[in-house]
Parts: C-alpha cells; sequence; structure tokens
C-alpha cells in the first residue's frame, strides 16, 4: 500500500538554528501536505503543495514537492521554542473521498 | 463551536468493555474522516463518511470497530470488547469541499487496562 517515509524521526537543535526535514515516497502523489501537532491537540496544516516543483513559504516554515512527485521537504529557518512539536507530511489515499496517508512524524525539540 | 469537537478528550476504561467516541465536525462541513494514532507513530486511516454514509471503511482494523454519523453531522465511532492495543488516540477531522484542507479535533486519549 502506500506509505509516505518521514526523517529524521527526531530532532534536538539549538534556537535560532534552521532544520530540514523530509518525506519519500514510493509511489507519486499529487498533493503534499505538512502538519503540526502539538502535544494533545490535533495536527495544524502548515503547508499545502500542489504541482511538482512548486515552492511554498509560510513565515519562516518553507516546503517543497519534489520534481519526481515522490519527495517533499520542509526548512523551518530560524527556529524559536515555540517551534517545538511533531511534524508530519501527509498525502492523500488512492481511494477516491480524501483520506489522508501520514508520515510517521518528526519530533522537533529546541533548546532555548 | 468554531472547530471540530471531540469528547471525551480522555477515556479509561476495562478491557472487554465497548466504548463510545463521538465527534461534532465544523458546521456545515459534509466530508468526515475518523484516524487512530498509536504512541509515537503517524495517523492511520480508519473510515470516511461523506453524509450519513461511510463510502471507505477499509481502515476499520476488525469488526469490533463501527462508526456512524447521523444527520450529516455528528459521528460516534463504537469499539466493543476493547483491548489494549486498541489504546490510542483517535482523531476526527472534517472538511467542506474536495479541494479543501481537514480540520482536526484534539482527539479522544483512549486507555485500556
Amino acid at each position: 500500500g502506500q506509505q509516505l517515509n518521514q526523517s529524521p524521526q527526531s530532532m534536538f537543535i539549538q534556537e535560532g538554528e534552521d532544520v530540514s526535514m523530509n518525506c519519500t515516497s514510493s509511489s507519486i502523489f499529487n498533493t503534499w501536505l505538512w502538519y503540526k501537532q502539538d502535544p494533545g491537540e490535533g495536527p495544524v496544516l502548515l503547508i499545502a503543495l500542489y504541482k511538482a516543483g512548486e515552492l511554498t513559504s509560510n513565515g519562516r516554515l518553507t516546503a517543497q514537492f519534489g520534481i519526481t512527485r515522490k519527495d517533499s521537504f520542509l526548512n523551518i529557518s530560524a527556529s524559536i521554542p515555540s517551534d517545538v512539536g511533531i511534524y508530519f507530511c501527509a498525502g492523500p489515499g488512492s481511494n477516491q473521498g480524501g483520506k489522508l496517508i501520514f508520515g510517521q512524524g518528526t519530533e522537533l525539540s529546541v533548546k532555548p | 463551536g468554531a472547530g471540530v469537537s471531540q469528547s471525551p478528550s480522555n477515556k479509561v476504561t476495562e478491557k472487554g468493555k465497548d466504548v463510545e467516541l463521538r465527534c461534532d465536525p465544523i458546521s456545515g462541513h459534509t466530508a468526515l474522516y475518523w484516524y487512530r494514532q498509536s504512541l509515537g507513530q503517524g495517523l492511520e486511516f480508519l473510515i470516511y463518511f461523506q453524509g450519513n454514509s461511510a463510502p471507505d471503511k477499509s481502515g476499520l482494523p476488525s469488526d469490533r470497530f463501527s462508526a456512524e454519523r447521523t444527520g450529516g453531522s455528528v459521528s460516534t465511532l463504537t469499539i466493543q470488547r476493547t483491548q489494549q492495543e486498541d489504546s490510542a488516540v483517535y482523531l476526527c477531522a472534517s472538511r467542506l469541499l474536495s479541494n479543501q484542507p481537514q480540520h482536526f479535533g484534539d482527539g479522544t486519549r483512549l486507555s485500556i487496562l
């Protein structure tokens, strides 16, 4: 079945550093989504990508939809303590209806 | 309310009991999704509703799991004869149109003793 492989699993960084995480798949996705989940809360959409090669920013966050349609990355620049959380990539499943397939998540810790 | 509302936020129950989890989607959202998130894992799709019908139940892990949606709004996910491996956070999401993102609730954390 469809799977998304996300790396790294966890990151420990110093405040102010830049962060990069990526997501790969063995099958093509037509949409890539990046979510952030804070403890005890549901995921919140950060960035949505709809075209191969697309590069989209949302404040200090930048995400790209890979040309092959099988990968995407998310960069966070100048990290701050509130960036702490789990970041998930996601894409639409193969059935109609819009269910999402999620990566395993990247847990980000930021040391002040 | 403005967002997706789930209740209870936490549920602890004994193995073998039945549990019901509730999701109140954003008003007017016709599509509703249930996901399960085990500790340290990503979200795993369970079931999708369009209105009151469930065209995709492919993620339900066993026949102990069922869900319904009435009036095109509130949905309940029922787990019968709970097992310890059912312990997880159960998340609900809704969306208005197919080209719009899913909005998630904060989930129900289910613990089976």
